[in-house]
This record gives structure tokens, sequence and C-alpha cells, in this order.
């Protein structure tokens, strides 16, 4: 059963640094999303990118983050100068059509020191 | 924006007895899933219910959606040590499918 895989799972760097965080949706999925929790929260939505563009993006998601469709199948998410509060868990998602189910990946644990 | 709140947060339960899980939600949805996800792990997609009054079924859980009442349940049937795991629900704007919005979860411990 095709799944979204992500890369790496766990991530460690140092406050100010920048990094990538990497996801392969599922290939016949054309809608992308990243999630982010925070250890012990809930699920919070930060962006969603189609037709190569953000279609949506949450206050989150501000000029430190930013998304990419190198090619036609990664999907990464950018965070330029890493902060302490950036330290979560970050979800790749994918859906074949905007109001179809939403795959989830298996997370990138960012630990950010 | 939409709102979503779960409750209980936390759930201790003995095996063997049933409880609801309650997901209310704050402007119109038509779309509620539930997750589960266990510790460190990613979220498993468990229901989607997609229409007022859907009511589905899978072993000892059963999800249900009242879109007027906007309120979603998760009924646990007998539980079992198995169930342990944090469980939420998400629900989705109406029109505007491009984003989760979700519950802050319930982490539910079944004892042996």
């Amino acid at each position: 059963e095709p799944e979204v895989t992500q890369t790496p799972s766990h991530q460690v760097t140092q406050m100010g640094q920048e990094v990538i965080l990497r996801c392969v949706p599922i290939s016949n999925h054309l809608y992308f999303y990243w999630y982010r929790q925070i250890l012990g929260q809930k699920v919070e939505f930060l962006v969603s990118f189609y037709n190569n563009e953000i279609s949506e993006k949450s206050e989150i998601f501000d000029d430190q983050f930013s998304v990419e469709r190198p090619d036609g199948s990664n999907f990464t998410l950018k965070i330029r100068s890493t902060k302490l509060e950036d330290s979560a868990m970050y979800f790749c998602a994918s859906s074949r059509q905007e109001d179809y189910e939403q795959y989830f990946g298996p997370g990138t644990r960012l630990t950010v020191t | 924006e939409l709102k979503v709140e779960q409750n209980p947060l936390f759930l201790s339960m003995q095996e063997g007895k049933n409880y609801t899980i309650y997901c209310n939600y704050s402007t119109t949805s038509d779309r509620l899933y539930w997750y589960r996800q266990d510790p460190g792990k990613s979220l498993e997609s468990l229901f989607v219910l997609l229409s007022n009054g859907a009511v589905k079924q899978e072993g000892r859980l059963m999800a249900s959606l009242d879109t007027k009442a906007r309120l979603s349940t998760l009924h646990i049937t007998a539980a079992v040590h198995d169930l342990s795991a944090t469980y939420f629900c998400a629900a989705q704007v109406r029109y505007n499918f491009n984003k989760f919005y979700f519950g802050s979860g319930t982490k539910l411990n079944v004892k042996p």
C-alpha cells in the first residue's frame, strides 16, 4: 500500500541553523501539507501546497519557513534559522484531491538545541 | 476559525469497560476524522465520517457524526490494553478543505 515517507526521522540542530525536512508524498496525490506537533500538544496546521504554490498557511508559518517541490517526488519544508521553540514533530501529509482524506507520514522529530 | 474540542483529555479505564470520547467543533463541518497516535509515532487513520448520521465501526471502536449538534463521538466497547493510545479528532471547514483542525487529543490508558 502506498504511503507517505519522511526523512530524516530525527534531526538535531543548533539554534540559528537552517534545516530541510523532506517528504515523499503518495505518487498520484496532488495536495501536500505540513503539520507540526509540539511534544504533548495537538497537531497544528502549517501550510498546504498545490500546483507548485502555497494554497494556505497558518500564523505559525512565518518568513522563517518555506516549502518547495524541487522535483516530481519530493516536498520539502525549510526552516531558515531555527529557534528552540521550533522543536517539534513535523508531519507531512498528502491527498489525492482537496476534499479527500489526508494521509500522514511517520514524522520528523526536530530537536533544536 | 474552526475550533475543535475533545473531552476528556485523559481517560484511565479498566479492561472490559465501555466509554465515549466526545469531539465538538465550532462551525459547520461535514467532515470529521478520527486518528490514533501511539507515543512517538505518526497518526493512524481510524475513521472518516463524511455525512450527518454517519456511523462506522471497526472492532471495539465505533464513531458517529451529528453535524447538526456539531458533535462526533468515539465509543469504546469492552476496552482492551492494546487500545491504549492518544486519539485525535480532526475537522475540515466546509468549502475549505485545505487543512485539518485537530482536537487536543484524548490520552487513553486501559489498565489490564
